[in-house]
Parts: C-alpha cells; structure tokens; sequence
C-alpha cells in the first residue's frame, strides 16, 4: 500500500531562517506525492506535487520540495521562512487501491515561525 | 472562482439525530471525496465517487453514506451519528493529479 509518513508533530524556526518539514514515503512503483498547507480554520490547499521529471520542485508561495528516490523522501523546504507560514502541512502520496485515487495523507506537521 | 462548498460549516447535534452535509464544487469535476481529519491520524477518505451514479467506499466508510445524483454535489449523511463521528469533515473534487478542498466541516456527537 502507498503511504506517507512525517515523522515530526511540530517543526520550529525563526523568521528568516530556512525550514524543511521532513516527508518519507513508501510505494510500489513510481510515486505520486504531494504537499498541502491548511491554515487554521482552513481547508487544504494545494501547494505543490512531484510526478515525475526534475527532482526539486518549486509549488506556490516560495516553497520547493526535493525528492531524493534512494531515501524515499520529500522533504518541503523554503529558504527563508515567514511568520505567516505558520500552519499545518500534510505530505501526501497518491494510492491506488481499494480507496480508487485516493489521497494518503501523512499525520501532518505543524509549522510554527516565530518572530 | 473554482471552488468547493460545504454546509454547514459547523454543527453540534446529538446521538442518533440524522443529519446531512452537502458539497457542491462548480469545476465539473466528475471525481468527488469525503475525508474525516482527526488528531495524530491526518486525512482519512470516507467515500468517494468516480462519477454521477458512482460511488464506493474509502478507507473509513462506516456509519456514513453518500449519494451522486447530479455531478457537482456529493452529500455525507449519518444516519445514527454516534459520538466516534465527531471529527472535521473535507469534501474535495478532484480533476487529474490535483484535489481541491472544501474549507471544512467541524461536527460534534454528544
């Protein structure tokens, strides 16, 4: 089965410095993966994917994710982090099983930027 | 603007007392889903439809039921809500590799 894991509950970083919440994943053969963002009070919104081609890939808001195929990750990752980035972020591999093209979420990491 | 809709957004009803929340999406997405978001789990799928007259259970269908009579809506009904249920609700529609959520429905069993 596809799934996801982020091993963090809760990432901290000053503004300014850079940040990465950290995403594993385990598939049977090529991944699908995903990053959403949920603000509070919020839904989901989609910030970027990997499907295939380059491995670093640039998503909305100045946030980029590396996947590394021989570490089964994909890490999020922005270089200089702002206090309204503060959320909840969800790591997400595509599965087709049972559940059709279902969405495997990951716990969620939440993200606090402080001042 | 593209957008998936749910209501209500918020509701506190009691053991047993059927209740229904609507989704609608404007993207003409034949794709739609029920996920559940509970803490330390993330995004649990309930249901999802493939298309109008299709449906089929995700990983947590239990307690719950929807309909597709029409593409841009995809209900969740709980017929006996039982305190278990109490969670935040997401529809979301999807078209190709991407989903589009609703912003949510926080629903309380007592």
């Amino acid at each position: 089965a596809q799934s996801v894991a982020q091993p963090e509950d809760q990432v901290n970083v000053a503004e300014g410095n850079p940040l990465t919440v950290k995403c594993t994943y385990s598939v049977s053969g090529n991944p699908y993966l995903f990053w959403y963002v949920q603000y509070p009070n919020r839904g989901l919104q989609f910030l970027l994917k990997y499907i295939t081609g380059d491995n670093l890939v640039k998503g909305s808001y100045g946030f980029e994710a590396e996947f590394n195929k021989s570490q089964t990750s994909f890490h999020l990752k922005k270089p200089s982090a702002l206090v309204s980035d503060s959320a909840l972020y969800f790591c997400a591999v595509r599965g087709v099983s049972n559940s059709g093209y279902a969405l495997n979420f990951g716990k969620g990491t939440s993200l606090l930027v402080t001042p | 603007e593209a957008q998936v809709t749910q209501n209500p957004r918020y509701l506190i009803t009691v053991t047993g007392k059927k209740l229904t929340v609507t989704c609608s999406q404007n993207m003409n997405h034949e794709y739609m889903s029920w996920y559940r978001q509970d803490p330390g789990l993330g995004l649990r799928q309930i249901y999802y439809s493939m298309n109008v007259e299709v449906t089929d259970k995700g990983d947590v269908p239990e307690g719950y039921k929807v309909s597709r009579k029409e593409k841009r809506n995809f209900p969740l009904i709980l017929e006996s809500p039982s305190p278990n249920q109490t969670s935040l609700y997401f529809c979301a529609s999807r078209t190709g590799n991407e989903q589009y959520f609703g912003p949510g429905t926080r629903l309380t069993v007592t």
